[in-house]
Order: C-alpha cells, then sequence, then structure tokens
C-alpha cells in the first residue's frame, strides 16, 4: 500500500471546521483512501473513505485533489468529542491482503 | 446493529504464561482481523480470516500466536507462551466481504499486560 503522510499534531477550536491533511503522492489509480479515527480507550471508528470523487458523510467530507496525491479531511463543526487521533491509510491491491496498514496518525485537539 | 464484540476487556498476565482473547463480529459479516496496538503505535494486523479460512497471516508470530475461527463466526486469538513485549490492545474488526471498498468495524479491544 502507498505510504501516508501526516502532521503528528493539530488544534482546532470548538465550533470551527478541523481539516487534517494527508499526503499520498505514491498512491496508484485503484487504491482508496480511509479515514479512521480513535478516541482514547476505543477501538479505530471508521469514518469515510474515496476512490477519486470527494465525499461527504454524516460524520465528515473528504476532499481528495485530482492528482489524487493528497487528501484533506474536513469535519465541519469541531466539538470537544471530536478530540482523538486521526488516521489516513491507503488500501488497493498493491499491498496483498486488505488489511488495513496504520501509520502514527495526527492528533486532533478540540480546544473549548 | 450491534457492533463487534470483545472480552475480556482487560488481562493481567505473567510473562510464560497462556492467554486467549475472544471476538464476536457483526452478523453476517464474513472477513474478520485480528490487530495488535502497542501504546503510542497505530494498529498492526495479526491475521485476516474469510469465513473460516487464513486469508493473511504473514505478520502474526505463529510460535507463539495462534488464532482460530471456527464455524466462521467468532474467533479466539492465543499467546502460549506469552511475553513482555506482548503488552498491547489486541483488536478485533470484522468487514461485510473482502475487497478494498469494504470499511472495517473495530471493537473496543482487550488490553493485556503481561508483567
Amino acid at each position: 500500500d502507498a505510504k501516508t503522510t501526516q502532521p503528528t499534531s493539530m488544534d482546532c477550536a470548538e465550533g470551527r471546521a478541523a481539516n487534517l491533511p494527508c499526503n499520498h503522492s505514491t498512491i496508484s489509480g485503484n487504491e482508496y483512501v480511509y479515514w479512521y479515527r480513535q478516541i482514547h480507550s476505543q477501538g479505530p471508528q471508521y469514518i469515510i473513505h474515496g476512490l477519486k470523487n470527494n465525499e461527504t458523510n454524516e460524520m465528515a467530507s473528504l476532499i481528495i485533489t485530482e492528482d489524487r496525491k493528497s487528501s484533506t479531511l474536513i469535519l465541519p463543526h469541531a466539538t470537544l468529542r471530536d478530540t482523538a487521533v486521526y488516521y489516513c491509510i491507503v488500501s488497493g491491491p498493491g499491498g496483498g491482503a486488505d488489511g488495513l496498514t496504520f501509520g502514527k496518525g495526527t492528533h486532533l485537539i478540540i480546544q473549548p | 446493529e450491534a457492533g463487534v464484540a470483545q472480552s475480556p476487556r482487560y488481562k493481567i498476565i505473567e510473562k510464560r504464561q497462556s492467554v486467549a482473547f475472544w471476538c464476536n463480529p457483526i452478523s453476517g459479516h464474513a472477513t474478520l482481523y485480528w490487530y495488535q496496538q502497542i501504546l503510542g503505535q497505530g494498529p498492526k494486523l495479526l491475521i485476516q480470516f474469510q469465513n473460516n479460512g487464513v486469508v493473511d497471516d504473514s505478520q502474526l508470530p505463529k510460535d507463539r500466536f495462534s488464532a482460530e475461527r471456527l464455524k466462521g463466526v467468532d474467533s479466539t486469538l492465543k499467546i502460549q507462551p506469552a511475553k513482555l513485549e506482548d503488552s498491547a490492545v489486541y483488536l478485533c474488526a470484522s468487514s461485510p466481504r473482502t475487497g478494498y471498498n469494504s470499511p472495517l468495524h473495530f471493537g473496543n479491544g482487550t488490553r493485556l499486560t503481561v508483567t
């Protein structure tokens, strides 16, 4: 699977949009971009994923650049409960079996 | 929809002892995964099952770790004998199917401490 690069940590004010960047410059055409988050003492929680097009669900929006080399996860109105580690993962046939390969993620801290 | 269930939630054992973890995936999910998460790191895949067959166990330390998924539903992960470096959270995840367009759903894990 292609490698991803994320900032180690970010802060965001409560009520503002949180924009989490991810670089995946070696992504292949058939690899998906996944976002998960992990709140302390819980298992990872699926947020959203996409291949080429931007995606939106009840939790977040995923913006993938046209060249697919980077993406941004947007939490539109961050709350204190959004404080977590956010993982950007690229998953596709190049990596063999379809289990996810996690990096260290971005620790997002929502400030009151 | 009930989530992925894991037990026990916590386990403390001494090194060289054995331990087993249990996972019940979401109903109907054919694919099941075990991950190990060491403190401060992201989860690392140990083994993947499709129904009751192993798809990938390339990162499972087979000299001490074993896993099974009898009848293609529940799964157990065993460590025998445990080492200090096995202290970690063991996460189970399931997915309705194989393939890269199918999100994983995780349980809350079993936190193992080896003393």
